[in-house]
């Protein structure tokens, strides 16, 4: 069964700093993952869809990776800003062709 | 403005008590979806709907049931079966449906609480 798994669960950083955040899958067969982000208390906003035979994806600042055969991914975030405090979450769609969550990344940084 | 729209934003229940969450999208997606989060874990699919007039179970459906009589709209009801229901429930839609591959949107959300 297609586990995702965030770690850190939660991470603070200082303005400015470039960041990193995790998503690990135990079932490499996934059709595509997808990043989001999600205010406190609101509903979920797509940031990058990576499909299966793609590496990588890029928004503003935004890159996330994807190696399949290691069964990761990472959104990095560069030059950090107090706007970008969110939780971040991941989810792969899997060989049922559903969506498999991560729990998130809540994510602060600090003015 | 093209989007999800889901009401109320919060919602009161009794212990025994039906609720039903609205969900409307006017994005003309064929698709539309019911997810709970709960603290700590990752959203949990409750029902889907690729296509008017047809809903499968998710993997949590015990104590829900939906409806999907327009392709606007994809109603949630939460019945007295359903024995945890506290949770934020949101919900999704898509331009095609699951093995589509694409995007979902998501709605702002619904927190129901049971009192």
């Amino acid at each position: 069964k297609q586990e995702v798994t965030q770690i850190p669960a939660a991470l603070s950083v200082p303005e400015g700093e470039n960041l990193v955040l995790n998503c690990s899958f135990t079932d490499s067969a996934i059709y595509n993952l997808q990043w989001f982000r999600q205010d406190p208390g609101k509903g979920l906003t797509s940031l990058l869809l990576i499909q299966s035979s793609q590496r990588e994806q890029t928004s503003g600042r935004l890159n996330a990776s994807l190696d399949k055969s290691s069964g990761r991914s990472t959104l990095y975030i560069a030059a950090s800003q107090p706007g970008d405090s969110a939780t971040y979450l991941c989810a792969v769609e899997d060989s049922n062709y559903q969506l498999i969550w991560g729990a998130g990344t809540k994510l602060i940084i600090k003015p | 403005d093209g989007g999800i729209t889901q009401s109320p934003k919060y919602l009161f229940r009794k212990e025994g008590q039906n609720v039903t969450l609205s969900c409307e999208q006017n994005l003309n997606h064929d698709a539309m979806y019911w997810y709970r989060q709960d603290p700590g874990q990752g959203l949990r699919l409750i029902y889907y709907s690729q296509i008017v007039n047809d809903f499968q179970k998710g993997d949590i459906a015990e104590g829900y049931s939906v409806s999907r009589e327009k392709k606007e709209s994809f109603p949630l009801t939460v019945t007295s079966a359903q024995k945890n229901p506290t949770a934020f429930y949101l919900c999704a839609s898509s331009i095609e449906g699951l093995a589509g591959g694409g995007e979902q949107f998501f709605g702002p959300g619904t927190r129901l609480t049971v009192l």
